[in-house]
């Protein structure tokens, strides 16, 4: 049973525009939530994080927004660049003494010049 | 300010031998955290340590599978009697503390033939 999802295994968006990346969790106990981005043959590189007591965190072309009522986040990436383009992966932290992340399977980006 | 370090990046072994996975956290992080990832899914929590100890190996296989901290020295993650299933890509993030962000080494993609 996944506790981190992110139905869209892929997404393109054209350069420029905004790209939208999807997460659903299932924990109501998650208190810290996280977006990584991978590069083929390299490891995840964090990007930008939230904490529960938040709605919305922004961090240049980044911003995260968090839904606890629907167990929902989502990355923001305006405007998209081809550098973007990337595997996506959210991550909710457990618990607050483990710090163990759970992540999701990941979005793959897109971004056309 | 050198990042997370693991070696070796690419490691091929045949079935029955034993693989050693080194990662040397980034400068003043004391908690390693190794994660394994298969082919098309997310990354998966195995075992976070501290110096010397164990914290959480609820993600660790029960058999054939260690991990260490030592006082001096890199973490390592040790696979006994290796098989194929084993094969995937492993990858070791350090934090400062229990609740600061992990950051992630570039992996070690092993092969069990």
């Amino acid at each position: 049973d996944q506790q981190v999802k992110q139905n869209s295994p892929s997404l393109s968006v054209q350069e420029g525009r905004i790209s939208i990346l999807n997460c659903d969790y299932t924990n109501s106990m998650f208190d810290y939530f996280l977006w990584y981005k991978k590069y083929p043959a390299e490891g995840p590189t964090f990007l930008i994080s939230i904490s529960s007591i938040k709605d919305k965190n922004e961090d240049g072309r980044f911003t995260v927004f968090l839904n606890k009522s629907a167990k929902h986040l989502s990355l923001h990436i305006v405007p998209s660049q081809p550098g973007d383009s990337a595997v996506y992966f959210c991550a909710a932290r457990g618990n607050r003494s483990q710090g163990n992340l759970i992540f999701g399977k990941g979005t793959k980006l897109s971004v056309k010049p | 300010n050198a990042g997370v370090m693991q070696n070796p990046r690419h490691l091929v072994r045949r079935r029955g031998q034993e693989a050693r996975l080194r990662c040397s956290p980034m400068k003043g992080h004391s908690h390693v955290y190794w994660y394994r990832q298969l082919p098309e899914e997310g990354l998966k929590f195995m075992v976070y340590l501290q110096k010397e100890n164990i914290i959480d190996e609820s993600g660790m296989p029960k058999e054939r599978f260690s991990a260490e901290f030592p006082k001096e020295g890199p973490s390592i993650l040790r696979i006994q009697q290796v098989v194929r299933g084993d094969s995937a890509a492993y990858f070791c993030a350090s934090s400062r503390g229990v609740q600061e962000t992990q950051y992630f080494g570039p992996g070690t993609r092993l092969l069990v033939l």
